[in-house]
């Protein structure tokens, strides 16, 4: 069973407007939630997080938004560019154990 | 942050052979991990690799299967034994190391293994 999901596959988002990445999770003990970028050939790079005890970080044009009821998360990228064409992994964090989801790719268009 | 390599980078072999990964960190760390990501599947964790003792595995990971080596806290080594082709995948190696909030993982760029 898949504790933490991302269900859209791919993403296609015009340069410049807003990127929002959406990740569900079903339990509720995680106490962090972080998100991962992938370039192919590469690890995935940390790219933000946030404690389960706030609803919002923001870090340069990156956000993350935690809806505890809705167990749900999501990064906002904006303004989108091209160097964010990637893979985005949503993850979360129990008893020092990170779990992924499938990620999502996203791709900038020009 | 830690500087990450992983050797080989990727490797095409043969059902029932085995292969060793390596991973080597630019500093010492404590924690250091595997991972495996099959196509179309999220990254698992298979195991912790601790300095001076044996592995910590994951729920359907053993030992046998994939031996780990922890000589020190630079390095380590991931063997897939006796392989199948539902073992091609993308092996990752990660560290750990003390961020501001909270402890970052920083990961390999990954050994891409295709089993025939």
């Amino acid at each position: 069973d898949q504790q933490v999901k991302q269900n859209s596959p791919s993403l296609s988002v015009q340069e410049g407007r807003i990127s929002i990445l959406n990740c569900d999770y079903t339990n509720s003990m995680f106490d962090y939630f972080l998100w991962y970028k992938k370039y192919p050939a590469e690890g995935p790079t940390f790219l933000i997080s946030i404690s389960s005890i706030k609803d919002k970080n923001e870090d340069g044009r990156f956000t993350v938004f935690l809806n505890k009821s809705a167990k749900h998360l999501s990064l906002h990228i904006v303004p989108s560019q091209p160097g964010d064409s990637a893979v985005y992994f949503c993850a979360a964090s129990k008893d020092d154990k990170i779990i992924f989801g499938k990620g999502t790719r996203l791709h900038i268009l020009p | 942050s830690a500087v990450i390599s992983q050797k080989p980078s990727r490797d095409i072999c043969q059902r029932g052979t085995s292969l060793t990964i390596q991973c080597q960190v630019d500093s010492q760390v404590t924690m250091m991990f595997w991972y495996r990501q099959q196509p179309g599947q999220s990254l698992t964790l298979i195991a912790t690799a601790n300095q001076g003792s044996e592995a910590t595995y994951e729920s359907g990971f053993v030992i046998d299967k994939f031996p780990i080596s922890r000589p020190n806290l630079t390095f380590s080594t991931l063997t897939v034994s006796n392989m199948s082709p539902e073992d091609s995948s993308i092996y990752l190696c990660s560290v750990e190391m003390l961020g501001r909030e909270y402890n970052e993982q920083f990961f390999g760029p990954g050994t891409r293994l295709t089993v025939l």
